[in-house]
């Protein structure tokens, strides 16, 4: 079946470490997307890629990296210098960019 | 820049009560208009679209009508069940190509 897979459904954080959510899709979408959920509170963009080998800050990108080495796969890093790193985070991916987005199930980040 | 705004909630109704949860925008140009729900746990999907003024989108029994007059986007259902309850995210996207703006997205709670 096509769809985005997001890992891990739950991930810890300890203070001043880097973690690594991943998003892999089969869809072979072009656009590929980082969105940060927080309690009551709407979506907001963090990084998002048009194409492979490319992408762009979102909202609030500070804290976070990503990479589009293949089309398939947009990971993301929380690093140390995101201060409240605890949230859901959603990877999608659309055909191009405004168009339809295709949402994974989510990753829950919590800090230890 | 673009924005979308959503009728605050919690929405709480009972089973077969009319639904209607309001969204306006602001945005130049002419933008797409979507609404995607979220159920519990998981990732969001696309409910419904409408791409230009007047159409209205319609899908599972819940329509909205673009209004470019009123820049309105409202989201109705004539009878909810109590397994409509989720989240519910108005979004926009300016042009084909633009990434979408979120709302700040509306909890329905719906009781047998």
């Amino acid at each position: 079946d096509g769809g985005i897979t997001q890992s891990p459904k739950y991930l810890f954080r300890k203070e001043g470490q880097n973690v690594t959510l991943s998003c892999e899709q089969n869809l072979n979408h072009d656009a590929m997307y980082w969105y940060r959920q927080d309690p009551g509170q709407g979506l907001r963009l963090i990084y998002y890629s048009q194409i492979v080998n490319d992408f762009q800050k979102g909202d609030i990108a500070e804290g976070y990296s990503v990479s589009r080495e293949k089309k398939e796969s947009f990971p993301l890093t929380v690093t140390s210098a995101q201060k409240n790193p605890t949230a859901f985070y959603l990877c999608a991916s659309s055909i191009m960019l405004g168009e339809k987005l295709f949402f994974g199930s989510g990753t829950q980040l919590s800090v230890l | 820049g673009d924005s979308v705004t959503q009728m605050e909630g919690p929405v709480t109704l009972s089973e077969e009560a009319f639904l209607t949860i309001n969204c306006t925008y602001t945005a130049t140009g002419y933008p797409s208009l979507f609404w995607y729900v979220q159920y519990p746990g998981e990732g969001l999907q696309l409910l419904l679209k409408a791409t230009k003024a007047d159409d209205k989108g319609s899908n599972k029994g819940f329509e909205a009508t673009y209004r470019k007059e009123t820049t309105s986007f409202h989201l109705e259902k004539g009878s909810v069940q109590v397994s409509d309850s989720a989240v519910y995210f108005c979004a926009l996207g300016e042009t084909s190509g633009s990434r979408l703006t979120f709302g700040e997205g509306t909890q329905l709670t719906v009781n047998p």
